[in-house]
Order: C-alpha cells, then structure tokens, then sequence
C-alpha cells in the first residue's frame, strides 16, 4: 500500500461549482500536511499548509484534515476557470523532513 | 525576500551525455534543499535531500548524483544520461510553512 493515495481524475465541474479533492494516507505519524496546485509544465505551487487535524481557511480555499481517519481534503469554493490544474497533496512526519506526495489530481474548471 | 531559481527550464541531451543541473536559494541561510522528479503517471519522486554542505541524503538508486558546494547551491549531476532520466526535475526548499518549489527543468534524453 503506498503511503499517499489521491484519486488521479480527471474531475471536470462547471465554473461556480465547488470543488472536492481528497487523499488517503496510511502513516499515522504524519503531522505536516500540504496541497500544492500545479498548472502545466510549470512546478508546483503551495496552496495551503496545515499542521496536526482540523480546518484552515484561505479565501476561496478550505484544507481539512482528519487523522483518525487518515484523510484530508481540499474544498475550492466558486471554481474559476483558473483553477484548472493539477492538484497534489503532500505530507511530512515533521517539519523538515522530505514530503510525501499523492500522485496528483487533475482538475478541469469549464466557463 | 527567499527566492528559489533554478535553471535551465528546458534540457534536450543525447544518450551517454552529462548533465548539470543548478538551483541556488536567496534570502535564507542553511536551508533543507531537495531534489525531486516527476514522471507522467508517477507523481513526484524524491531524489536526493541535504541539510548543509557537503551533506546529501540519496533516496533513490540511480544514475544521478547531487552535490552542495555552498550553503544555498545544490547541483544534480549525471556522467552518462539514459533514456529513462527523462523527466521533470524540481529543486525545493522548505522554510517554516511549508515547502517551496523551484520553476523546474524539463530534461528530454534522446
């Protein structure tokens, strides 16, 4: 079982919709968890990082992070065409240490 | 400000060539600084970590070596390309929230 799981997509909503992205992960040791957007051929972009279990906030996008059930999750709020990209969660058993990745999912925002 | 550069962005090279790839860091001292590739279908792969000078952490065998000659430059090296070095490789650092990411180079073995 690999340590970070994410669904690879393709997810396609319309623009407005909000958008749901999750990973699995099987390390309960991780406490460093991150999502980065990465839009093609150029490297990724944090988006928001959080630290041990519960909810963070950033304009139009919302991290969650639930360790009992090894799952975290990105909500994008009134998706814009913009956001289409690849989405990857990231995590770390502390700060420092070399990440974790899930293997990406790609979004499509369509106008 | 902490900047990461890394260069080139684009890389075609024959089979048997060498490679030198550079990623230098300002605005920090003493940064973590990582080497990663990513593959179509394979997400990113960590290469190689350090965490001062002269001081590199191999993850994965290979035909690629890393070197840090100063406290902000990392290199990733090859004597002899192969086909399967192809890839996206991405240099990164990781201040006090989270992880940043170079631009990348895109290396095409041919």
């Amino acid at each position: 079982q690999k340590e970070v799981e994410q669904d690879p997509g393709p997810l396609s909503v319309p623009e407005g919709a909000i958008v749901s992205l999750n990973c699995t992960y099987s390390n309960s040791a991780f406490q460093y968890f991150m999502w980065y957007r990465q839009y093609s051929r150029k490297g990724p972009e944090l988006l928001m990082y959080t630290y041990s279990s519960g909810n963070k906030e950033d304009g139009r996008f919302t991290a969650q992070v639930d360790k009992s059930s090894k799952y975290i999750s990105l909500f994008i709020r009134d998706s814009q065409p913009s956001d289409s990209a690849t989405y990857l969660c990231a995590m770390s058993a502390n700060s420092g240490y070399a990440l974790n990745f899930g293997k990406g999912t790609s979004l499509l925002v369509t106008p | 400000s902490q900047t990461i550069h890394q260069w080139p962005a684009t890389l075609v090279q024959p089979v048997g060539s060498p490679l030198s790839l550079e990623c230098t860091v300002e605005g920090t001292s003493n940064p973590n600084l990582y080497w990663y590739r990513q593959a179509a279908g394979r997400g990113l792969q960590l290469l190689f970590y350090s965490v001062g000078i002269g001081q590199i952490s191999s993850e994965v065998p290979q035909n690629l070596s890393a070197s840090r000659p100063q406290d902000r430059q990392f290199i990733l090296s090859s004597k002899k390309l192969l086909l399967s070095d192809s890839g996206f490789y991405l240099c990164a650092w990781n201040p006090e929230s989270g992880y940043t990411f170079g631009s990348g180079t895109r290396l095409t073995v041919v």
